[in-house]
């Protein structure tokens, strides 16, 4: 089965850093994404990790061990528009010729002044 | 322009209804979904269609059918609504079926709400 855990709220404080774990248990592994989803509106990508370690994109970076089943998403420098909802996403091998993707059930993050 | 475009962007119905939602994408992908999330965010694929065949299809009542009369559109149509099919429906497109998953472009959402 697929099993993808995440804290469910979480918040902090503009111009702060915060991390947002998730943790996996899937039959096989082909990638880990991080969604970003504002209420009302459709997820848009973040980051993608498929080795161990650490990918950086701006603010924006995000973590992986494959060994523990874990990730992480590090947003620094926080701003009022990060307040959304943090989807953690894993894709596991073609079945039938097409990967399928498990989602997290995300994690809100609401930003304080 | 708008990549994927779906219709409505909400519906309010009453149990026991059928009712339908369109999705066309201007991408000139290959592949197109159904996601589905329900009040607790999960957001779960449905299906997907890859030039108009049905390649996923993850569980779902037999209620829900998909259609595809082309590879621009997929449609969903739901009968006999139930409360529990209260939720926001994503349809996504990518090129073809062994994109990853940044390469799925998601449509707006349409927000269905069983009264």
């Amino acid at each position: 089965g697929q099993n993808i855990d995440q804290p469910t709220e979480m918040t902090a404080t503009e111009g702060a850093i915060v991390q947002i774990n998730c943790t996996y248990q899937t039959s096989g592994f082909n990638g880990l994404f991080w969604y970003q989803q504002h209420a009302g509106e459709a997820p848009t990508f973040l980051s993608y990790n498929v080795l161990d370690g650490l990918e950086e994109k701006g603010r924006f970076s995000s973590f992986l061990s494959r060994s523990k089943g874990y990730s992480y998403l590090l947003l620094k420098e926080l701003q009022m528009k990060d307040s959304a909802s943090y989807l953690c996403a894993v894709r596991s091998p073609p079945s039938g010729g097409s990967y399928i993707p498990t989602f997290g059930r995300g994690t809100s993050l609401i930003v304080h002044p | 322009d708008t990549a994927v475009s779906q219709t409505p962007k909400y519906l309010v119905t009453q149990m026991g209804n059928d009712k339908s939602i369109k999705c066309e994408q201007n991408l000139g992908h290959d592949t197109m979904y159904w996601y589905k999330q329900d009040s607790k965010k999960f957001l779960k694929i449905m299906f997907s269609y890859n030039n108009k065949e049905l390649i996923i299809n993850e569980t779902v009542p037999n209620r829900f059918s998909p259609k595809s009369p082309d590879k621009a559109h997929l449609n969903l149509h739901i009968n006999s609504l139930e409360l529990g099919d209260s939720a926001v429906y994503f349809c996504a497109s990518s090129q073809d079926r062994l994109r990853p998953l940044y390469e799925q472009y998601f449509g707006p959402g349409t927000r269905l709400t069983v009264t």
